[in-house]
């Protein structure tokens, strides 16, 4: 079974909206972290914003930030004020404390952002 | 944010033929991972590398792949020999410690022909 499960494979917005981009997961550890990266057209994966399974805060990083529902075990990423350059494929990862140093990736969403 | 760079951008080969696939890590980093994405799939981990060891690899690092990192150098994926369904972009990451924030380079696609 999937660990990392990021149901939209595409996405679409015109520039100045707000996205908010699904990922769920699974997991049986008390700690984990969830990550988002970001696959650019030159290749480079960008790491944008973790979430740290203890943590109560909202994690923000500039124009992203996070909804994180534990309970649901879901992570949403929240990208405000789109820009072309913000097209790219988004990435939700999830890395448990187990016995194992592994990053488990979902399968992305590609967004295109209209001028 | 902290540089993995990976050299080279793209190699293509025959099959049967040996690769090595070049990255060179953030500079205080300790532990280093290749992962392999086939065309239009997810990233899958192959294998970690700590302290000049292999620490876990998973079922798609075959016994024809071997890692290293002589004397800190670049960390190197050795393919020996290739074969088709090697062909993928991989990505090398690092981080400073266990369950760090992993920096990933811009991979490497390799064509096996």
């Amino acid at each position: 079974a999937e660990k990392v499960i990021q149901v939209w494979s595409t996405a679409s917005r015109q520039e100045g909206e707000e996205l908010t981009l699904d990922c769920s997961y699974e997991t049986s550890q008390v700690l984990y972290h969830l990550f988002w990266y970001k696959h650019l057209l030159s290749g480079e994966m960008v790491f944008l914003i973790r979430q740290t399974s203890s943590s109560t805060a909202k994690e923000r990083s500039g124009r992203y930030s996070v909804v994180f529902q534990k309970s649901l075990k879901s992570i949403s990423l929240i990208i405000s004020a789109l820009q072309p350059d913000d097209s790219g494929k988004y990435f939700c990862a999830l890395w448990e404390r187990s016995n194992y140093n592994v990053l488990y990736f979902g399968s992305g969403t590609k967004l295109t952002v209209e001028p | 944010g902290p540089k993995v760079l990976q050299i080279p951008s793209h190699q293509i080969i025959d099959m049967g033929q040996m690769v090595t696939l070049n990255c060179d890590p953030v500079s205080n980093h300790l532990y280093f991972y290749w992962y392999k994405q086939i065309l239009g799939q997810q990233m899958e981990f192959l294998v970690n590398f700590y302290n000049g060891k292999v620490m876990e690899k998973s079922k798609l690092f075959k016994d024809q792949f071997s890692v290293e990192r002589p004397d800190g150098s670049y960390f190197t994926l050795k393919i020996q020999p290739t074969a088709l369904e090697d062909s993928a972009v991989y990505f090398c990451a690092s981080s400073f410690d266990w369950g760090n924030t992993l920096y990933f380079g811009a991979g490497t696609r390799l064509s096996v022909l």
